[in-house]
């Protein structure tokens, strides 16, 4: 079955600075890779995904980038805020076209610390 | 995301007890997930159902039993066969429809302690 890796699982970053999570996967049929913002206490929060037809996306100061090659995909967060501090999760699913969406299969986690 | 509830917030346990932590959805969903989440463990799935009265085992469903009789409601039991059921509980839901992956929205969760 399918295998999520995500590093690092700690990050520290100044305010301001660009932060970088990578994630790997294992099934090269995974075509939905979404990327979750959890706060403290709170519930997960989609903040960004793509599908395997797309190489990168992009939102305001979050983009992702996926190889298919390599398997992997990554989240890119520039100009980094206090408020950005949370643990982000990646995640990877099958998605059959005309059936059924598989499960997501998610990394550990990356605690990330912006200083103000 | 705010269509997802779970109830309660909180929930304590003494050891050898049944608890049922209660998730419903008004987002008229077909799918719906319970995940144990664990300090530096991630999201782990226990068990999920694509489709009312029916539901499927995920990676940790041992000790564990769920219901599906009506779309809005995915009720978890926590047996006393679950050896290590403090963690965080949260319950997630998607449109199960379609042929693009749908995001999956999560509920608030439920933190379960046992005493």
């Amino acid at each position: 079955g399918e295998n999520v890796e995500q590093h690092p699982s700690t990050l520290s970053v100044q305010e301001g600075d660009s932060a970088v999570i990578k994630c790997t996967y294992s099934d090269s049929a995974s075509n939905y890779f979404p990327w979750y913002k959890q706060e403290l206490g709170k519930r997960p929060q989609l903040i960004i995904d793509i599908r395997s037809n797309v190489g990168e996306k992009k939102d305001q100061r979050i983009a992702v980038t996926l190889n298919k090659t390599a398997k992997h995909f990554s989240l890119h967060i520039t100009e980094t805020q206090p408020e950005d501090s949370a643990v982000y999760f990646c995640a990877a699913s099958i998605r059959n076209y005309g059936g059924s969406q598989g499960n997501l299969i998610f990394g550990k986690g990356t605690k990330l610390s912006v200083k103000p | 995301d705010g269509g997802i509830t779970q109830s309660p917030k909180y929930l304590f346990r003494k050891e050898g007890q049944n608890v049922t932590l209660s998730c419903e959805q008004n987002l008229n969903h077909d799918a719906m997930y319970w995940y144990r989440q664990d300090p530096g463990q991630g999201l782990r799935l226990i068990y999920y159902s694509q489709i009312v009265n029916d539901f499927q085992k995920g990676d940790i469903a041992e000790g564990y039993s769920v219901s599906r009789e009506k779309k809005e409601s995915f009720p978890l039991t926590v047996t006393s066969a679950q050896k290590n059921p403090t963690a965080f509980y949260l319950c997630a839901s998607t449109s199960g429809q379609g042929d693009l992956p749908d995001t999956q929205y999560f509920g608030p969760g439920t933190r379960l302690t046992v005493l």
